[in-house]
């Protein structure tokens, strides 16, 4: 399940369920979108990016759905193994603009 | 090869210290970032570097000073820092030069403590 309070959101799945990973975005000019992984005292490692020109991407095991109407991005992992537990950061950008990152989500993966 | 490298891994400094922070790319990027993160929190940006040259300091105080010495290299001085200024340092860097090269790939960052 999924918790939000005054840490850092924590989405708990199974190993070898799929997990579903949400993002809010603030800006409706943001035209291009990437998913970060970060674990442990490591930096942000780019998974997948998005252009506001599609809605859907897909890589290995991991599937970026941008819906622009709602300004909501999501992360999909297929088949979640222990090695993906880290904490997931999208991140937004406007032409001519930085990088704005959301807040991030832990993702617990339970054996 | 998208590897951007940091050193050192961890450093402890005292407030009247003088250090610096490194950081190295060889992917030919033309854009390179300064990043500050928090515990439990998302990068920050400092400053950017674009072709060499400082385009953007979002309102870091004067103790940080970045330098940008090619376009390969960037840098992170560090004087008089305050124990809140403790936190990982990360440096990223991208193609640079439009929509195409707006693709941002970090280093694994420099564990700063300040006593």
């Amino acid at each position: 399940g999924e918790s939000v309070g005054l840490h850092l959101p924590t989405l708990s799945v199974q190993e070898g369920d799929n997990s579903i990973i949400n993002c809010a975005y603030s800006n409706s000019a943001s035209d291009y979108f990437i998913w970060y992984k970060q674990e442990s005292g490591k930096g942000p490692q780019f998974i997948i990016d998005i252009r506001s020109n599609m809605d859907k991407r897909q890589g290995q095991r991991v599937t970026v759905l941008l819906n622009k109407t709602v300004k909501h991005l999501s992360l999909q992992i297929a088949a979640t193994q222990p090695g993906d537990s880290a904490v997931y950061f999208c991140a937004e950008k406007g032409y001519g603009q930085n990088f704005v990152f959301g807040p991030g989500t832990r993702l617990s993966v339970l054996p | 090869d998208t590897e951007v490298t940091q050193t050192p891994k961890h450093l402890v400094m005292g407030m009247t210290n003088k250090k610096s922070l490194k950081c190295e790319q060889h992917m030919g990027h033309r854009a390179m970032y300064w990043y500050k993160q928090k515990a439990k929190k998302p990068p920050e940006l400092m400053f950017v570097y674009s072709y060499e040259k400082l385009s953007i300091n979002e309102s870091v105080p004067s103790r940080f000073s970045p330098e940008c010495p090619n376009s390969s290299l960037l840098n992170l001085h560090l004087h008089a820092l305050q124990p809140e200024d403790s936190a990982l340092y990360l440096c990223a860097s991208s193609q640079g030069g439009g929509r195409r090269g707006e693709t941002q790939y970090f280093g694994p960052g420099t564990r700063l403590l300040v006593l």
